[in-house]
C-alpha cells in the first residue's frame, strides 16, 4: 500500500484482556516505530526495529508490553493482562534510513484501545 | 533530559492571517527535526523534515526554519485558512534516524 496501515482502528477490552494490535508499514522501510498517545498529549516512544532487529525497547511502560517484527515487515505490538491507564492511541510509523541520512517518519493512523 | 515545548498551546485566529508557531528543544545535538499535523482522531501526516544542515524548508504556504545553535524551530503559516485547524506537532530527531522526541503541540483554529 501506499501508507502505513494499522489494524484494529478501534478496540475495547475488558481489564485484564490480552490484545494485540497490528502494523503494515510503507514497503522497503526498514526502520518501524511505536509510539503511545494519550489524549491531550503529543506521542512517546515506546519500541523501535531496524528490520526484525529489536534496537530500543526503552519506552515500553511494563513487561506486559511486547512488540515483534519477526520477518522484518509487518510488525505486532501485544499487549497483555490489560488495565485501565493502557488506553490511548497507539501510532506506528516507519521509515526510510540511507546511509547517515533519515528522510522522516510516516505514521499511520493509530488504533485507538480502550480498557474498559 | 531531552525536552520539546511548544508555544502557545493554541491558538484562534480570522482566516487569512499569517502565523507562527515555535517550537524549542533542550539539546541541540539534533540530526533532523520534522514538523507533522494531527486531525482529531487521525494520526500524524508529515509536514516538513529539515536536516541538520539546513536552515529552512519550505512547501506551499508552509515554511519551516531551524536555528540548531538555538534549541529552536519555527513553522510559518501563509494566509491561514479554515483547512489549516488541526494540532501541529514539532519533533527533533536525537537518534539518526531512531525514535522521535515530541512537543505537546499547537492546537490551532482558523475561523472562516
Amino acid at each position: 500500500g501506499a501508507g502505513v496501515s494499522q489494524s484494529p482502528r478501534y478496540k475495547v477490552a475488558k481489564r485484564g484482556q490480552d490484545v494485540a494490535l497490528r502494523c503494515d508499514p510503507i514497503s522497503g522501510h526498514v526502520s518501524l516505530f511505536w509510539y503511545q498517545q494519550a489524549l491531550g498529549q503529543g506521542p512517546e516512544f515506546l519500541t523501535y526495529f531496524q528490520n526484525e532487529a529489536q534496537l530500543d525497547k526503552s519506552g515500553l511502560p511494563s513487561d506486559r508490553f511486547f512488540a515483534e517484527r519477526p520477518e522484518g515487515s509487518v510488525s505486532t505490538l501485544k499487549i497483555q493482562r490489560t488495565q485501565q491507564e493502557d488506553s490511548a492511541v497507539y501510532l506506528c510509523a516507519s521509515s526510510l534510513v540511507a546511509g547517515v541520512i533519515s528522510w522522516g517518519q510516516f505514521f499511520g493512523p493509530g488504533t485507538r484501545l480502550t480498557v474498559l | 533530559k531531552q525536552e520539546v515545548t511548544q508555544i502557545p498551546a493554541a491558538l484562534s485566529v480570522p482566516e487569512g492571517e499569517n502565523l507562527v508557531l515555535n517550537c524549542s528543544f533542550t539539546d541541540s545535538a539534533i540530526y533532523n527535526l520534522q514538523w507533522f499535523r494531527q486531525d482529531p482522531g487521525k494520526g500524524l501526516t508529515s509536514l516538513l523534515l529539515i536536516q541538520s544542515s539546513q536552515r529552512e524548508q519550505t512547501s506551499g504556504r508552509l515554511n519551516a526554519s531551524l536555528d540548531k545553535s538555538s534549541g529552536r524551530s519555527t513553522l510559518y503559516i501563509a494566509a491561514s485558512q479554515p483547512g489549516d485547524s488541526a494540532t501541529y506537532l514539532c519533533a527533533p530527531d536525537y537518534n539518526q534516524g531512531g525514535k522521535l522526541i515530541f512537543g505537546q503541540g499547537t492546537e490551532l483554529s482558523v475561523k472562516p
